[in-house]
């Protein structure tokens, strides 16, 4: 079965700070995996997806970027933080072998700005 | 408008009634619908995923999908306490590149 880890779990970081959150998948090979945002009592942004090594796909214009430099492996960035930038953070994959649009979620980094 | 839009509630539904949960979404050409529930503080987890109009039942689960009216619901038999979380449709958009979420609805079930 999928895990997916992601760390750190909480943090809190000044404005302007830079952000790097880590996201790797364990059970599966090849997964198209996303991020997402969601904010206080607010549903979940799609951030960015992925469909392989060095393939990003960006929804949303914002100071953030993503990157995934191994199979089972994906990050979130910032250079510099803005409030605006707090949240929970979920990184997620496919369910299962066959691409039925079915997600799984990591437990997420809940990352506060001040 | 909003791509997947849902009431944000809360919505309070007394402990053993039937909990109903909607949905609406505007791309036409979508193919595949879900519900997930959020505890709060906590990830998403999927109940169910419809993918043809009508009904799909999972044990006090029940989806119901209608693509002309493009509109999803959930249904939930024997409302528990422990249902009581914040209820998120997604919906794969036409071109099969997304995954979009809708604000959630906040079920409440009062003993």
């Amino acid at each position: 079965s999928q895990t997916i880890h992601q760390w750190p779990a909480t943090l809190v970081q000044p404005v302007g700070s830079p952000l790097s959150l880590e996201c790797t998948v364990e059970g599966t090979s090849n997964p198209n995996l996303y991020w997402y945002r969601q904010a206080a009592g607010r549903g979940l942004q799609l951030l960015f997806y992925s469909v392989g090594i060095g393939q990003i796909s960006s929804e949303v214009p914002q100071n953030l970027s993503a990157s995934r430099p191994q199979d089972r492996q994906f990050i979130l960035s910032s250079k510099k933080l803005l409030l605006s930038d707090s949240g929970f953070y979920l990184c997620a994959c496919i369910r299962g072998p066959s691409n039925t649009g079915e997600l799984f979620f990591g437990e997420g980094s809940r990352l506060t700005v001040l | 408008q909003k791509e997947v839009e849902q009431n944000s509630g809360p919505l309070s539904v007394p402990e053993g009634a039937i909990a109903s949960l909607n949905c609406t979404y505007s791309d036409r050409g979508s193919q595949s619908f879900f519900w997930y529930r959020q505890y709060s503080g906590k990830s998403p987890e999927l109940i169910m995923s419809i993918y043809s109009n009508g009904d799909k039942e999972d044990g006090r689960f029940t989806a119901q999908l209608n693509k002309a009216s493009q509109y999803v619901s959930l249904l939930i038999r024997d409302s528990q306490p422990s249902d009581s979380a914040t209820y998120l449709c997604a919906v794969i958009n036409s071109s099969a590149s997304k995954i979009i979420f809708g604000s959630g609805t906040r079920l409440s079930i009062r003993p």
